[in-house]
Protein backbone atom coordinates (compact mmCIF):
# COMPACT_ATOMS: atom_id res chain seq x y z
CA UNK A 1 0.00 0.00 0.00
CA UNK A 2 1.10 3.44 -0.89
CA UNK A 3 2.64 5.76 2.42
CA UNK A 4 4.34 8.55 3.07
CA UNK A 5 6.46 9.66 5.69
CA UNK A 6 7.63 13.43 6.91
CA UNK A 7 9.90 12.52 9.75
CA UNK A 8 10.00 15.83 10.68
CA UNK A 9 7.23 16.38 13.22
CA UNK A 10 8.43 19.95 13.99
CA UNK A 11 10.81 22.35 12.89
CA UNK A 12 11.63 25.34 14.11
CA UNK A 13 14.34 28.19 12.43
CA UNK A 14 15.70 31.78 12.76
CA UNK A 15 14.51 34.04 9.58
CA UNK A 16 16.88 33.95 6.60
CA UNK A 17 18.17 30.65 7.99
CA UNK A 18 17.58 27.63 5.10
CA UNK A 19 15.44 24.75 6.21
CA UNK A 20 14.85 21.22 4.76
CA UNK A 21 12.04 19.02 4.74
CA UNK A 22 12.15 15.40 4.15
CA UNK A 23 9.28 13.49 2.71
CA UNK A 24 9.74 9.67 2.10
CA UNK A 25 7.11 7.37 0.30
CA UNK A 26 6.36 3.92 -0.59
CA UNK A 27 4.54 2.71 -3.80
CA UNK A 28 4.25 -0.28 -5.75
CA UNK A 29 2.87 1.74 -8.97
CA UNK A 30 5.50 2.73 -11.59
CA UNK A 31 3.56 5.73 -12.37
CA UNK A 32 2.94 8.00 -9.30
CA UNK A 33 3.01 11.37 -8.64
CA UNK A 34 4.21 13.86 -5.43
CA UNK A 35 2.80 16.84 -4.25
CA UNK A 36 3.77 19.40 -1.85
CA UNK A 37 0.93 21.45 0.03
CA UNK A 38 0.92 24.23 2.13
CA UNK A 39 -1.23 24.74 5.11
CA UNK A 40 -0.65 27.98 6.97
CA UNK A 41 -2.44 29.47 10.03
CA UNK A 42 -5.41 30.27 8.47
CA UNK A 43 -6.27 26.58 7.35
CA UNK A 44 -6.37 26.38 3.90
CA UNK A 45 -4.52 23.76 1.97
CA UNK A 46 -2.41 25.55 -0.60
CA UNK A 47 -0.92 23.48 -3.95
CA UNK A 48 2.92 23.88 -4.20
CA UNK A 49 4.19 21.86 -6.41
CA UNK A 50 3.50 18.23 -8.65
CA UNK A 51 6.28 16.35 -9.45
CA UNK A 52 5.99 12.68 -11.58
CA UNK A 53 7.59 9.66 -11.09
CA UNK A 54 9.51 10.03 -14.78
CA UNK A 55 11.00 13.57 -13.87
CA UNK A 56 13.79 13.44 -11.65
CA UNK A 57 15.25 17.46 -12.59
CA UNK A 58 15.34 18.95 -9.34
CA UNK A 59 12.93 22.00 -9.47
CA UNK A 60 13.81 25.54 -8.49
CA UNK A 61 10.79 28.58 -7.95
CA UNK A 62 12.12 31.48 -5.96
CA UNK A 63 13.50 30.29 -2.96
CA UNK A 64 11.68 27.02 -2.76
CA UNK A 65 13.57 23.84 -4.11
CA UNK A 66 12.37 20.21 -4.56
CA UNK A 67 14.47 17.20 -4.53
CA UNK A 68 13.58 14.64 -6.10
CA UNK A 69 15.63 10.93 -5.74
CA UNK A 70 13.66 7.61 -7.08
CA UNK A 71 16.51 6.08 -5.82
CA UNK A 72 15.80 6.80 -1.80
CA UNK A 73 11.93 7.55 -2.54
CA UNK A 74 12.49 10.98 -1.02
CA UNK A 75 11.52 14.44 -2.50
CA UNK A 76 12.42 16.68 -0.10
CA UNK A 77 11.29 20.28 -0.07
CA UNK A 78 14.12 23.46 0.75
CA UNK A 79 13.24 26.75 1.69
CA UNK A 80 16.28 29.52 1.25
CA UNK A 81 16.49 32.43 3.06
CA UNK A 82 13.02 31.35 5.18
CA UNK A 83 10.65 34.24 6.08
CA UNK A 84 8.13 34.52 8.73
CA UNK A 85 5.81 34.09 6.27
CA UNK A 86 6.97 30.95 6.03
CA UNK A 87 5.67 29.41 8.85
CA UNK A 88 2.88 27.02 8.18
CA UNK A 89 2.56 22.89 8.11
CA UNK A 90 4.15 21.17 4.72
CA UNK A 91 2.31 18.16 3.76
CA UNK A 92 3.87 15.73 1.18
CA UNK A 93 1.26 13.72 -0.96
CA UNK A 94 1.45 10.58 -3.06
CA UNK A 95 -0.72 9.67 -6.28
CA UNK A 96 -0.80 6.18 -8.51
CA UNK A 97 -2.49 6.30 -11.18
CA UNK A 98 -2.95 2.52 -11.31
CA UNK A 99 -3.40 0.97 -7.46
CA UNK A 100 -5.43 3.64 -5.84
CA UNK A 101 -6.44 5.99 -8.98
CA UNK A 102 -6.00 10.15 -8.05
CA UNK A 103 -6.32 10.18 -4.30
CA UNK A 104 -3.96 11.70 -2.33
CA UNK A 105 -2.02 9.94 0.78
CA UNK A 106 -0.68 12.58 2.42
CA UNK A 107 2.50 12.55 4.89
CA UNK A 108 1.29 13.53 8.73
CA UNK A 109 3.05 17.09 7.87
CA UNK A 110 6.14 19.13 9.15
CA UNK A 111 5.65 21.90 11.32
CA UNK A 112 8.01 24.71 10.13
CA UNK A 113 7.80 28.01 12.56
CA UNK A 114 10.52 30.69 11.20
CA UNK A 115 11.12 32.87 14.01
CA UNK A 116 11.99 36.99 13.37
CA UNK B 1 -7.76 31.96 -3.64
CA UNK B 2 -8.08 28.30 -4.94
CA UNK B 3 -11.53 28.94 -7.19
CA UNK B 4 -12.72 25.76 -5.01
CA UNK B 5 -15.68 27.17 -2.59
CA UNK B 6 -16.84 25.40 0.42
CA UNK B 7 -20.39 26.18 2.88
CA UNK B 8 -20.79 26.31 5.73
CA UNK B 9 -17.33 27.59 7.07
CA UNK B 10 -17.99 26.22 10.68
CA UNK B 11 -20.44 24.32 12.09
CA UNK B 12 -21.81 23.17 15.17
CA UNK B 13 -24.22 20.38 15.96
CA UNK B 14 -25.04 18.09 18.37
CA UNK B 15 -24.14 14.24 18.54
CA UNK B 16 -26.87 12.23 17.10
CA UNK B 17 -27.84 15.15 14.25
CA UNK B 18 -26.95 14.97 10.64
CA UNK B 19 -25.43 17.90 8.75
CA UNK B 20 -24.94 18.66 4.93
CA UNK B 21 -21.36 20.17 3.38
CA UNK B 22 -21.63 21.86 0.23
CA UNK B 23 -18.34 22.45 -2.40
CA UNK B 24 -18.30 23.67 -5.40
CA UNK B 25 -15.05 22.61 -7.82
CA UNK B 26 -13.70 25.71 -9.95
CA UNK B 27 -14.92 26.17 -12.97
CA UNK B 28 -13.93 23.40 -15.58
CA UNK B 29 -12.84 20.95 -13.17
CA UNK B 30 -14.75 17.60 -13.68
CA UNK B 31 -13.83 15.54 -10.54
CA UNK B 32 -14.69 16.11 -6.75
CA UNK B 33 -12.82 14.77 -3.44
CA UNK B 34 -13.64 15.13 -0.31
CA UNK B 35 -11.06 14.38 2.96
CA UNK B 36 -11.20 15.04 6.29
CA UNK B 37 -8.62 16.34 8.79
CA UNK B 38 -8.83 15.29 12.35
CA UNK B 39 -5.78 15.19 14.99
CA UNK B 40 -5.25 11.56 15.44
CA UNK B 41 -6.24 10.55 11.79
CA UNK B 42 -4.32 13.40 9.94
CA UNK B 43 -5.49 14.02 6.11
CA UNK B 44 -7.45 11.39 4.98
CA UNK B 45 -9.22 10.55 1.75
CA UNK B 46 -13.19 9.96 1.69
CA UNK B 47 -14.61 9.96 -1.20
CA UNK B 48 -14.33 11.17 -5.05
CA UNK B 49 -16.75 11.80 -7.73
CA UNK B 50 -16.05 12.30 -11.72
CA UNK B 51 -18.44 14.25 -13.75
CA UNK B 52 -21.39 12.84 -11.28
CA UNK B 53 -20.61 9.49 -10.25
CA UNK B 54 -18.46 7.51 -7.75
CA UNK B 55 -14.92 7.28 -8.90
CA UNK B 56 -13.37 5.79 -5.54
CA UNK B 57 -14.00 5.35 -2.50
CA UNK B 58 -11.47 5.66 0.88
CA UNK B 59 -11.98 5.74 4.67
CA UNK B 60 -15.82 7.29 4.54
CA UNK B 61 -17.86 5.66 7.39
CA UNK B 62 -21.08 4.46 6.41
CA UNK B 63 -22.95 7.14 8.05
CA UNK B 64 -21.58 9.49 5.77
CA UNK B 65 -22.73 9.80 2.13
CA UNK B 66 -21.79 12.28 -0.79
CA UNK B 67 -23.16 12.61 -4.18
CA UNK B 68 -21.91 15.02 -6.89
CA UNK B 69 -24.83 16.78 -8.56
CA UNK B 70 -25.73 17.73 -12.55
CA UNK B 71 -24.11 21.48 -12.25
CA UNK B 72 -20.95 19.58 -10.81
CA UNK B 73 -21.07 20.75 -6.92
CA UNK B 74 -21.09 18.23 -4.34
CA UNK B 75 -22.57 17.32 -0.94
CA UNK B 76 -21.26 15.54 1.62
CA UNK B 77 -23.83 14.40 4.55
CA UNK B 78 -22.48 12.94 7.66
CA UNK B 79 -25.36 11.70 10.13
CA UNK B 80 -25.81 10.41 13.56
CA UNK B 81 -22.97 12.25 14.45
CA UNK B 82 -20.16 11.34 17.23
CA UNK B 83 -17.51 13.86 18.87
CA UNK B 84 -15.02 11.64 17.23
CA UNK B 85 -16.38 13.42 13.45
CA UNK B 86 -15.53 17.08 14.64
CA UNK B 87 -12.91 17.84 11.95
CA UNK B 88 -11.68 20.00 9.23
CA UNK B 89 -13.44 18.61 5.67
CA UNK B 90 -11.73 20.04 2.60
CA UNK B 91 -13.26 19.34 -0.68
CA UNK B 92 -10.83 19.51 -3.60
CA UNK B 93 -11.45 19.48 -7.37
CA UNK B 94 -9.24 18.60 -10.27
CA UNK B 95 -9.38 18.55 -14.16
CA UNK B 96 -10.10 15.34 -14.85
CA UNK B 97 -9.77 12.99 -12.28
CA UNK B 98 -6.23 11.55 -13.14
CA UNK B 99 -3.41 11.08 -10.81
CA UNK B 100 -1.37 13.82 -12.83
CA UNK B 101 -3.90 16.35 -11.73
CA UNK B 102 -3.09 19.37 -9.14
CA UNK B 103 -5.46 19.13 -6.58
CA UNK B 104 -7.06 22.49 -5.62
CA UNK B 105 -8.54 22.69 -2.33
CA UNK B 106 -11.03 24.89 -0.77
CA UNK B 107 -10.84 26.69 2.55
CA UNK B 108 -12.86 23.72 4.55
CA UNK B 109 -15.58 23.19 6.95
CA UNK B 110 -14.68 22.97 10.40
CA UNK B 111 -17.34 20.74 11.98
CA UNK B 112 -17.38 20.85 15.91
CA UNK B 113 -19.93 18.13 17.47
CA UNK B 114 -20.78 18.76 20.69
Amino acid sequence: AQKVTQAQTEISVVEKEDVTLDCVYETRDTTYYLFWYKQPPSGELVFLIRRNSFDEQNEISGRYSWNFQKSTSSFNFTITASQVVDSAVYFCALSEEETSGSRLTFGEGTQLTVNP
Amino acid sequence: DSGVTQTPKHLITATGQRVTLRCSPRSGDLSVYWYQQSLDQGLQFLIQYYNGEERAKGNILERFSAQQFPDLHSELNLSSLELGDSALYFCASSASGRGVDEQYFGPGTRLTVT
